[in-house]
């Protein structure tokens, strides 16, 4: 069974650039997470989306970051414009559903640099 | 607000000993609870994981203790390997939350040959 695939690995970007990142769940994942891990912590949940609706995306800075899922399969995150404190790697995650109990499964990871 | 907290950047251990790591947590409402191992350069691996309801769950070399009482748990790896080395974060969801995980810091294992 394929994994959680996200592109592109990694990314070299100028502060006040924009950037954006893909992912694609294991199939028949009806939940989708982005999280965001700044090396030394744990991974923050971004957003988390039901099929191609927003289940919690209390922790997203909206003036700059957004993200969708417009057919509740593929996801897009976006960044603009970044900046220095951006610079982690962004996690997307995918379950059956959205519910405790419910096993989490990780992609390998986008990793930001912003200079 | 750190709900879950991993106290313990880093630890070592030889190979063939026991590891454990630790993790406690604030918020009374979770009720799963889950280990991920991280290697560099890669997204995190589910490990093992333990409900509420249980104290203990065992796979393998690895064990899994909750004490619901303390707020805490903890993860032994029984005998260590050098191919344990990584870093391991402890993570919880809580019900009516929606599933989304709340992760600890994270504790770097090295298991020494």
């Amino acid at each position: 069974e394929a994994g959680v695939a996200q592109s592109p690995r990694y990314k070299i970007i100028e502060k006040r650039q924009s950037v954006a990142f893909w992912c694609n769940p294991i199939s028949g994942h009806a939940t989708l997470y982005w999280y965001q891990q700044i090396l030394g912590q744990g991974p923050k949940l971004l957003i988390q989306f039901q099929n191609n609706g927003v289940v919690d995306d209390s922790q997203l800075p909206k003036d700059r970051f957004s993200a969708e899922r417009l057919k509740g399969v593929d996801s897009t995150l976006k960044i603009q414009p970044a900046k220095l404190e951006d610079s982690a790697v962004y996690l997307c995650a995918s379950s059956l559903f959205s519910l405790s109990g419910n096993t989490i499964y990780f992609g390998e990871g986008s990793w930001l640099t912003v200079v | 607000d750190q709900q879950v907290k991993q106290n313990s950047p880093s630890l070592s251990v030889q190979e063939g000993r026991i590891s454990i790591l630790n993790c406690d947590y604030t918020n009374s409402m979770f009720d799963y609870f889950l280990w991920y191992k991280k290697y560099p350069a890669e997204g995190p691996t589910f490990l093992i994981s333990i409900s509420s309801i249980k104290d203990k769950n065992e796979d393998g070399r690895f064990t899994v203790f909750l004490n619901k009482s303390a707020k805490h748990l903890s993860l032994h790896i029984v005998p260590s390997q050098p191919g344990d080395s990584a870093v391991y974060f402890c993570a919880a969801s809580a019900r009516n939350q929606g599933g989304k995980l709340i992760f600890g810091q994270g504790t770097e294992l090295s298991v020494k040959p």
